[in-house]
């Protein structure tokens, strides 16, 4: 049973354009969600995140947006560039700090 | 300031065999997590230390799977015997405490044959 879902496995984005990562999870008790950036061959690293008793972070280029009541997060990269080309993992936190890992989305960035 | 390292970075082996990962944090985290992601899997977390006490092993299979982090510095995460649905990349991560940010090494990838 997946508390995690990331329903699309790849999408393809034109560079200079939006991508639009998206996430939903089940379990309303999670208080912090994260998202990972991956490329081949190195592990995770960490690229934003929000807290549940917020509804927008922005960093820079990257916006997560979280829907609480519709549990859903989106990731918002804006405008998108070639080294964003990776895969992106949604990931929540539990109340003893464990981390539930989205199966990923494999962002490809076309020139 | 150095990442988390992690040896060997592939491995092969034949069922039944054991095999040993090796993981260094970041200098003074307290807190390491040991992940497993299978392909097409987010990582799974298997056992997380926080100094040389265990803090979390409960899907960690016991029946073959190991670890410890005797010094609470580096740590080993071993497999005996290992079966073939233990291919799966091994990632280490390390943070400065519980709940902290996480810092990931490049991982180990485990082929089992």
């Amino acid at each position: 049973d997946q508390q995690v879902k990331q329903n699309s496995p790849s999408l393809s984005v034109q560079e200079g354009r939006i991508s639009i990562l998206n996430c939903d999870y089940t379990n309303s008790m999670f208080d912090y969600f994260l998202w990972y950036k991956k490329y081949p061959a190195e592990g995770p690293t960490f690229l934003i995140s929000i807290s549940s008793i917020k509804d927008k972070n922005e960093d820079g280029r990257f916006t997560v947006f979280l829907n609480k009541s519709a549990k859903h997060l989106s990731l918002h990269i804006v405008p998108s560039q070639p080294g964003d080309s990776a895969v992106y993992f949604c990931a929540a936190r539990e109340s003893n700090y464990q981390l539930i890992w989205g199966a990923g989305t494999k962002l490809i960035i076309k020139p | 300031e150095a990442g988390v390292a992690q040896s060997p970075r592939y491995k092969i082996i034949e069922k039944r065999q054991s095999v040993a990962f090796w993981c260094n944090p970041i200098s003074g985290h307290a807190t390491l997590y040991w992940y497993q992601q299978i392909l097409g899997q987010g990582p799974k977390l298997l056992i997380q230390f926080q100094n040389n006490g265990v803090v979390d092993d409960s899907q960690l299979p016991k029946d073959r799977f190991s670890a410890e982090r005797l010094k609470g510095v580096d740590s080993t995460l071993k497999i005996q015997p290992a079966k073939l649905e233990d291919s799966a990349v091994y990632l280490c991560a390390s943070s400065s405490n519980q709940g902290g940010q996480a810092f990931f090494g490049q991982g180990t990838r485990l082929t089992v044959v």
